[in-house]
């Protein structure tokens, strides 16, 4: 069965950094690209980032790019978001997804709060 | 940037009676590959979303068989043929043909 647990969210003052992980299993994962997807309080779903299975290609929205980096160990099965010089419209639940092409399989989120 | 445009914002619904929503892009979604990388999602209250439908018209494992994708371009639908209350929540479509990738504002459906 696939699964996709996300972790490390919560608390942090504007300014400051997080990382995010996101725990694969179920799949080849080294053989997915994945995907960050956020959602703000009450509001749509946004693409965040994107990268493929080896890391070759790399992509960001333009609110998060310079700030967000994207990563993944296909060792270890795991996927990160690191997050820097956060700001309070980064506040939202964070959701891994697999494959760029097909968002086909999604994890329960993770709740970044960005507040003084 | 390609613009997911979605409509209606929100479809009050009788059980059991069909339902339609539209989702319009600003480019069209055909891929150089051949393909057309839309997809439609479900997210019910307090759920991650599920997709239901990928490249406009395949029906995900699991997904009843009221639930239809259709389009083509920049023009899609889904429809659901006769709405349960399970049905309920809001609908994105969204497409993964161009970078970067964009999600229509959704569609909430409730019931009457």
């Amino acid at each position: 069965e696939v699964q996709l647990v996300e972790s490390g969210g919560g608390l942090v003052k504007p300014g400051g950094s997080l990382r995010l992980s996101c725990a694969a299993s179920g799949f080849s994962f080294s053989s997915y690209s994945m995907n960050w997807v956020r959602q703000a309080p009450g509001k749509g779903l946004e693409w965040v980032s994107s990268i493929s299975s080896g890391s070759g290609y790399i992509y960001y929205a333009d609110s998060v790019k310079g700030r967000f980096t994207i990563s993944r160990d296909n060792v270890k099965n795991l996927l990160y978001l690191q997050m820097n010089s956060l700001r309070a419209e980064d506040t939202a639940i964070y959701y891994c997804a697999r494959d760029w092409g097909w968002f086909d399989y999604w994890g329960q989120g993770t709740l970044v709060t960005v507040s003084s | 940037d390609v613009v997911m445009t979605q409509s209606p914002l929100s479809l009050p619904v009788t059980l059991g009676q069909p339902a339609s929503f539209s989702c319009r892009s600003s480019q069209s979604l055909e891929h150089s590959d051949g393909n057309t990388y839309l997809n439609w999602f479900q997210q019910r209250p307090g759920q991650s979303p599920r997709r239901l439908i990928y490249r406009v018209s395949n029906r995900d494992s699991g997904v009843p068989d009221r639930f239809s994708g259709s389009g083509s371009g920049t023009d899609f639908t889904l429809k659901i043929s006769r709405v349960e209350a399970e049905d309920v929540g809001i609908y994105y479509c969204m497409q993964a043909t161009h970078w970067p990738l964009t999600f229509g504002g959704g569609t909430k459906v409730e019931i009457k």
